[in-house]
């Protein structure tokens, strides 16, 4: 186990509806990063936040905010779901930018 | 173009077989490079990091080649546990400091008895 956990596991919502997704990073890592896979696809960047700062992002509307807290957990918000957010959302931690990162098990987003 | 290719899939071998994957990308300012496996319906595990001096881990040898933008992955002896999707990651830098961590599309291995 990587020490990274997401909450909640599945979520059904509707279109126009509001999403969070949490997650907690492993034990002294300073650095989050979140990715949507579609079915059949790697994932995609969505963004980083490292030390509480968005670092780098990808190309996601600005529907897609995030947080990063002192303790170094972090948020994913989608704002006016739509069909095709339906998606896993992967939250990763590591330490520093460039490191590896380790994956939490995933949040399965159904947008109906 | 994409800014990180890998062969399309499947890949379909026998026990005991070497397969060797493969992996472009676009942007030279890339810092970091791994292969992770993602099992059906998981998340991406880290297999191992790649460097310019290549790195090998037990039956897994990966290597980078930073002039022509390329990254492998060799697996020598496949066993029935190696099969799931290996995808080729790619850290590189945007804008005035950012970073951004693109992955491949993923090319499924099926290592059959």
């Amino acid at each position: 186990e990587t020490g990274v956990t997401q909450s909640p596991t599945h979520l059904i919502k509707t279109r126009g509806q509001q999403v969070t997704l949490r997650c907690s990073s492993q034990s002294g890592h300073n650095t989050v990063s979140w990715y949507q896979q579609a079915l059949g696809q790697g994932p995609q960047f969505i963004f980083q936040y490292y030390r509480e700062e968005e670092n780098g992002r990808g190309n996601f509307p600005p529907r897609f905010s995030g947080l990063q807290f002192p303790n170094y957990s972090s948020e994913l918000n989608v704002n006016a779901l739509e069909l095709d957010d339906s998606a896993l959302y992967l939250c990763a931690s590591s330490r520093g930018l460039e490191n590896e990162q380790f994956f939490g098990p995933g949040t399965r987003l159904t947008v109906l | 173009r994409k800014e990180v290719e890998q062969d399309p899939g499947p890949f379909n071998v026998p026990e005991g077989a070497t397969v060797a994957f493969n992996c472009t990308y676009s942007n030279s300012a890339s810092q970091s490079f791994f292969w992770y496996r993602q099992d059906c319906r998981k998340e991406p595990k880290l297999l191992m990091s790649v460097y310019s001096s290549g790195n090998e881990d037990g039956r897994f040898t990966a290597q980078l080649n930073r002039a022509s933008q390329y990254i492998s992955l060799l697996i020598r002896d496949s066993k029935l546990s190696d099969s799931a999707t290996y995808l080729c990651v790619v850290n590189g830098l945007i804008g005035t400091g950012g970073f951004k961590t693109i992955f491949g599309a993923g090319t499924r291995l099926f290592v059959k008895a």
